[in-house]
């Protein structure tokens, strides 16, 4: 178990450009969680699945966002043309759903860190 | 809207002194409160939590203290030292609708200990 792991770790692109993001989380964890952070700020919740199933999103999701989990294992989180305020480090947490409401059991990924230029 | 505040952006320290961090919540619906330690190029990592019918929770050098009625919590880390140096983050959730694991964050305060 290598904990939650985010790729790539850096991702630079051009405005108007697609860009895909990968989280693997612990292999038992059945709760996968996106989180934005941007300069200065805390982690905003974007959006959660359980197992498979997308189950909450944020209104911080726009319509040029898209997240996925096929088979309840790793998870897309997908950004369509791309603008600078997309700028952002992309958190992805896992959990188990037995252990989430005991000191919530997350394990943050180390991000992916996005710059929109 | 924020509703989980740490209005000190930075807090520099001593070696071996105490470190005293603070947040702010504006929703009286948050009943469970969690501080989270981030270092540079790695993703927060749980430090220590308190349900909102407690007010003093204990964990080693760390002691956060919950007080309700100002919505007010701290963090105190005893003595410090210079691993301590990171970004702390205070978090909010209100287990009831958001069982699930919805954290609210504040903006976190990075802390420096210096020799």
């Amino acid at each position: 178990d290598t904990g939650v792991s985010q790729n790539p770790r850096h991702k630079i692109t051009k405005r108007g450009q697609n860009v895909t993001f990968r989280c693997d989380p612990i292999s038992e964890h059945n709760r996968l969680y996106w989180y934005r952070q941007t300069l200065g700020q805390g982690p905003e919740f974007l959006t959660y699945f359980q197992n498979e199933a997308q189950l909450e999103k944020s209104r911080l999701l726009s319509d040029r966002f898209s997240a996925e989990r096929p088979k309840g294992s790793f998870s897309t989180l997908e950004i369509q043309r791309t603008e600078q305020g997309d700028s952002a480090m992309y958190l992805c947490a896992s959990s188990l759903r037995q252990t989430a409401l005991s000191n919530y059991g997350y394990t943050f990924g180390s991000g992916t860190r996005l710059t929109v230029v | 809207d924020q509703q989980v505040k740490q209005n000190s952006p930075s807090l520099s320290v001593q070696e071996g002194r105490i470190s005293i961090l603070n947040c702010d919540y504006t929703n009286s619906m948050f009943d469970y409160f969690l501080w989270y330690k981030k270092y540079p190029a790695e993703g927060p990592t749980f430090l220590i939590s308190i349900s909102s019918i407690k007010d003093k929770n204990e964990d080693g050098r760390f002691t956060v203290f919950l007080n309700k009625s100002a919505k007010h919590l701290s963090l105190h880390i005893v003595p410090s030292q210079p691993g301590d140096s990171a970004v702390y983050f205070c978090a909010a959730i209100i287990m009831t609708t958001d069982s699930w694991g919805k954290l609210q964050f504040g903006a976190g305060t990075q802390v420096v200990v210096t020799p």
